[in-house]
């Protein structure tokens, strides 16, 4: 039973590019959760999805930052014009209903 | 809001020590409480949790109890070992599939 998986797992990127991440979660977990963490920081909240809903989006920035979760395939964060604050590590958890949360191993996101 | 309050490290402790982490939460309601442990260049792990008052949880000889008076959850272990060395996040939910709040993290050394 494969865990939450996430890719790429490092991603460089220059200023202005768009940045991709993708998460698959646990097979039968239909809750995707995105986190960021930034170099010695905690982990702050930033978007919760189900298939095809966006349940909680307070922790996303406003601009740049979008995510979705489709009915097939992985969820997908998306960073567009990136900047050099961007670069954190971004953890994507899954979980089932009324399940602990489950956690990848992280994409770490370089802006150069 | 949500706010989880952790102790600061690092924290640099000799092999067989007796480790205790603080932490304290602000939370409406009865939040389910929780310890996640981060390896180098790893995504977290569940190290323990307690959902209502008074329970202790426990994994690994870690244990935890969920004080509602004091609005504490404070990690303890009575021997650790090198392997323990980690960061370690302080965290918790409301009801059901939740965002999680974290702590900033402590980084714990254990030296031989």
């Amino acid at each position: 039973n494969a865990g939450v998986m996430q890719n790429p797992r490092h991603l460089v990127r220059r200023r202005g590019q768009e940045a991709r991440l993708r998460c698959s979660p646990m097979k039968g977990h239909s809750h995707v959760y995105w986190y960021r963490q930034l170099p010695e920081e905690g982990l702050k909240f930033m978007v919760y999805l189900q298939k095809e809903n966006i349940i909680d989006e307070s922790g996303m920035p406003k601009e740049r930052f979008s995510a979705e979760f489709p009915k097939e395939g992985p969820s997908i964060l998306r960073i567009q014009q990136v900047v050099r604050g961007d670069s954190a590590a971004y953890f994507c958890a899954s979980s089932d209903q009324g399940s602990e949360q489950f956690f990848g191993p992280g994409t770490r996101l370089t802006v150069l | 809001g949500n706010s989880v309050t952790q102790m600061e490290g690092p924290v640099t402790l000799s092999e067989e020590a007796f480790l205790t982490i603080n932490c304290t939460y602000t939370a409406t309601g009865y939040p389910s409480l929780f310890w996640y442990v981060q390896y180098p260049g790893e995504g977290l792990q569940l190290l323990l949790k307690a959902t209502k008052a008074d329970d202790k949880g426990s994994n690994k000889g870690f244990e935890a109890t969920y004080r509602k008076e004091t609005t504490s959850f404070h990690l303890e272990k009575g021997s650790v070992q090198v392997s323990d060395s980690a960061v370690y996040f302080c965290a918790l939910s409301g009801f059901g599939n939740e965002k999680l709040t974290f702590g900033t993290g402590t980084r714990l050394t254990i030296i031989p």
